[in-house]
């Protein structure tokens, strides 16, 4: 079965320090892994997906298919970062979103 | 208004009765989904649709029912709400089953949340 695990239900980081968001899966054949966020009040929208390589906000994910990981970095982390993280999987076209607990990212000033 | 929207953003509603929560999109995607939102558990797949007149059970879907006879809209319908169903609950819509590489990649787009209490 697919899972996500985000180990951290909250990550709090001071201003300018680096950020690392873990997310691991378990899944036997290819999968797709997102990375969702939710600010306060807000929906829940993408930030990135690991097939387009791109780095949205000054965050970056690299798949690890040894390491089954796609953990969520930043070099420097800003206050306007903090906000509910959800790391997601999807067999590659076949089925629904699976998400992770979700790790509450704070940036302190 | 374009986008994906949900009504009502919040409800309170007693034991044993039965509520709706409406989920409407207007960019005629083919696949909706229901997930709800609870501390410790994250978003859990109640339904999905991958057209009209096409659903699919999620994780959770026990206590819950869905109808898609128009694409655009997607409710879920608590037939007796319980307690343990308090909750926020999250419509999503996306052009194409996600990850569809045949398709091309996209993403879930989600509506803003029903809060829902049964109390």
């Amino acid at each position: 079965a697919q899972r996500v695990t985000q180990p951290e239900k909250l990550l709090s980081v001071f201003k300018g320090a680096p950020v690392e968001l873990k997310c691991n899966y378990s899944y036997s054949g290819s999968p797709e892994l997102f990375w969702y966020v939710q600010y306060s009040r807000q929906r829940l929208q993408l930030l990135l997906r690991h097939i387009s390589r791109e780095s949205i906000k000054g965050f970056t994910a690299d798949l690890n298919k040894g390491e089954t990981s796609f953990h969520l970095k930043k070099p420097f982390a800003q206050e306007e970062d903090s906000a509910m993280y959800y790391c997601a999987l999807t067999n590659s076209g076949n089925t629904p979103l699976v998400f992770g607990k979700g790790t509450r990212l704070s940036v302190i000033a | 208004d374009a986008g994906i929207t949900q009504s009502p953003r919040y409800k309170i509603t007693e034991t044993g009765r039965q509520v709706t929560l409406m989920c409407h999109q207007t960019w005629s995607h083919s696949y909706m989904f229901w997930y709800r939102q609870d501390l410790g558990h994250g978003l859990r797949l109640i339904y999905y649709s991958a057209a009209a007149d096409i659903t699919d059970k999620g994780e959770v879907p026990d206590g819950y029912v869905v109808s898609r006879s128009k694409t655009e809209n997607f409710p879920l319908t608590l037939e007796s709400a319980t307690r343990s169903q308090t909750s926020v609950y999250f419509c999503a819509s996306s052009e194409s089953m996600l990850g569809d590489r045949e398709v091309g990649h996209t993403e879930a787009f989600f509506g803003q949340g029903t809060r829902l209490t049964v109390v």
